[in-house]
């Protein structure tokens, strides 16, 4: 059964850090990972898209990595502004339309 | 172009009682997938519809039921609603033949 985990659950930075945050999968037979931003109260909102065949994928200040053999993904964001402070959720996926495998979160604070 | 659209927005409900939520799925897509998330938590994987039959479904009670109708929205019907089936619904809809999902704001629902 697959399994993900996000550390840290918070994290709190002052505006301008670069920041990295970590998403861990016990089964590396994925398909796909996606990292997701939620606002309190909120849906999901996607951020980017890593298929299995690919390593990363950036968008704007947002980087995603991914390493299928030590069941590792880290999302990279880049002179964080206090607009980022939300809950950042990593998600896996077996096969193309399989259901999502969720994290917990990081819960992020950017102080202006 | 509409993305996936979830009524209502929030629903107070006394225990006992039956709800359905709705979604329509964004425009081009054809699967609709249901989870269900606690405070704190990540995301749990209620089922997913596809030809209007279910797909594959979570660990979730018989209770919990859906729909897909022939123009791909979707319902969620929980029956004899408990305290603990308060949580925010999201609704995921994603094409068959590519990756990724996209969520709705979901439905916040209270049980009392």
């Amino acid at each position: 059964k697959q399994e993900v985990t996000q550390i840290p659950a918070a994290l709190s930075v002052p505006e301008g850090e670069n920041l990295v945050l970590n998403c861990s999968f016990t089964d590396s037979a994925i398909y796909n990972l996606q990292w997701f931003r939620q606002d309190p109260g909120k849906g999901l909102t996607s951020l980017l898209l890593i298929q299995s065949s690919q390593r990363e994928q950036t968008s704007g200040r947002l980087n995603a990595s991914l390493d299928k053999s030590s069941g590792r993904s880290t999302l990279y964001i880049a002179a964080s502004q206090p607009g980022d402070s939300a809950t950042y959720l990593c998600a896996v996926g077996d096969s193309g339309n399989t259901p999502l495998v969720f994290g917990k979160g990081t819960r992020l604070s950017v102080i202006a | 172009d509409a993305g996936v659209t979830q009524s209502p927005t929030h629903l107070i409900k006394t225990r006992g009682q039956q709800v359905t939520l709705r979604c329509s799925p964004k425009s081009g897509h054809d699967t609709v997938s249901w989870y269900q998330q606690a405070l704190g938590q990540g995301p749990q994987f209620i089922f997913q519809y596809y030809e209007e039959e279910e797909r594959q479904r979570g660990n979730f009670p018989d209770r919990f039921s859906g729909h897909q109708f022939p123009n791909y929205s979707s319902e969620l019907n929980v029956n004899a609603l408990l305290l603990g089936d308060s949580a925010l619904y999201l609704c995921a809809s994603s094409f068959s033949q590519e990756y990724g999902y996209t969520f709705g704001s979901g439905t916040r629902l209270t049980v009392v």
